[in-house]
Formats: structure tokens, sequence, C-alpha cells
């Protein structure tokens, strides 16, 4: 079925480094990849977003990259910050249609000071 | 706008009460959908509605479950009878189509406690 997977589970790194999230999906028509960073007690806060048509996408400190011929997807974040810490959930839309969205697992990303 | 609303924020019930989970969308967006969210399963998609219409309900688990969404402003879930595992997060997610692709703003969430 229809899935995306998400790696690592986890991932620490030292302030200031940087973090990479990658993500693989199965539907091979999906064309939207959102990230969500969701903080303890909230619910997951779109943070940036990119479409099949283009292969990067870059926000301040935040970049997504896409790689549509392989399926995967990575996020990457540099000069980590202690606000960083979080996690962060990669989705793909489902379908030509683009309305389904599935989540991967999700990582938990620890910034050690 | 002020943002997907969901309430109540916590709930905490007796194994076998029917509990009830609200939602209200962004305005002007088409789209709802209700996720659940646990340790073990991650963001789950329960069902999603168009235009007030159910698209998809395949990740309800149960018939124990059931949603509704009368109106373009409110949505509610509801779990008859409860059981200790639906303890979970419980999401609705409010979207709207933008240049093809779906964009979704998280409610805050209900945390619901079965017990």
């Amino acid at each position: 079925g229809e899935n995306v997977e998400q790696h690592p589970s986890t991932l620490s790194v030292q302030e200031g480094d940087s973090a990479v999230i990658k993500c693989t999906y199965s539907d091979s028509a999906s064309n939207y990849f959102p990230w969500y960073k969701q903080e303890l007690g909230k619910g997951p806060q779109l943070i940036i977003d990119i479409r099949s048509n283009v292969g990067e996408k870059k926000d301040q400190r935040i970049a997504v990259t896409l790689n549509k011929t392989a399926k995967h997807f990575s996020l990457h974040i540099t000069e980590t910050q202690p606000e960083d810490s979080a996690v962060y959930f990669c989705a793909a839309s489902i379908g030509s249609s683009a309305s389904k969205i599935i989540f991967g697992s999700g990582t938990r990303l620890s910034i050690r000071p | 706008d002020a943002g997907v609303i969901q309430s109540p924020r916590h709930e905490v019930t007796e194994m076998g009460q029917e509990v009830t989970l609200r939602c209200k969308p962004i305005s002007g967006h088409d789209y709802l959908f209700w996720y659940r969210q646990t340790m073990m399963r991650g963001l789950e998609l329960l069902i999603y509605f168009n235009n007030n219409v159910p698209i998809d309900d395949s990740g309800m688990p149960e018939d124990r479950f059931s949603a509704k969404m009368p109106n373009a402003s409110f949505s509610t879930l509801k779990i008859q009878p409860s059981e200790p595992r639906d303890s979970a997060v419980y999401f609705c997610v409010s979207a709207q189509k933008g240049g093809g692709q779906t964009e979704a703003f998280f409610g805050q969430g209900t945390r619901l406690t079965v017990v």
C-alpha cells in the first residue's frame, strides 16, 4: 500500500552542526512533500514544503531536496540551535489528486548544547 | 484566522463511555482530516472530508468510530463505546488545494485517555 518511510527515528547533533532527515515514498503519483515540526504538547506545524516540479527549496537554515526518480526527499537543517529540538515529520500526497497526505513515522531531533 | 480549533484539549473518560471530539476548521478550507497519534503507530489518517462529504474512511479502526461534518465550519469524531486502546492524541487538520496540492494545518489536538 501507500507508505512513507522516515529515517532516523532519533537524531542527536551538536549545536551548530547540521541535521539531515530522509524519507522515501511509494506512490509515484505523489507530487507534494511537506515537512512538519512538532513541539511538545502541540500539533505539528508546517515548516517547509516542496513540489514535484523542483528539486530543492531553501528557507533560511532549512532546505529540502527531492529526487523523484529515486522517490526520496530530505530535510536539511544547518547551524542547528536548541529551539530546533522537536519531532519532525515528512509527508507525501497520495494519488494524482493530491488530496490525501500520508506521514512518516517521525524523527526526534535533539540538539546538544 | 484563529487556526484550527479543537475541543476539548484533554479528555479523560471511563471505558464504555461515549466520547465526542470537536473541530472547527479554517474558514474557506475545503478539506478536513482526522488523524490519531500514538507512540506505537505514529500519525494515522482516520478519515477525511472534501466539501463536507466523507471521501475516505478506510483508516477508521472500527465501527465504534464515526465522524460527521454537518457544515463547512464544524466536524465531530465520536467513539462509542470507548476502550483503553483508543487513548491517543487526535488531531483535526484543515486543508485547501493550492497550486494542485493540499496544504494542511493541524489543530492543537485532543489528548484522550480512556481508563
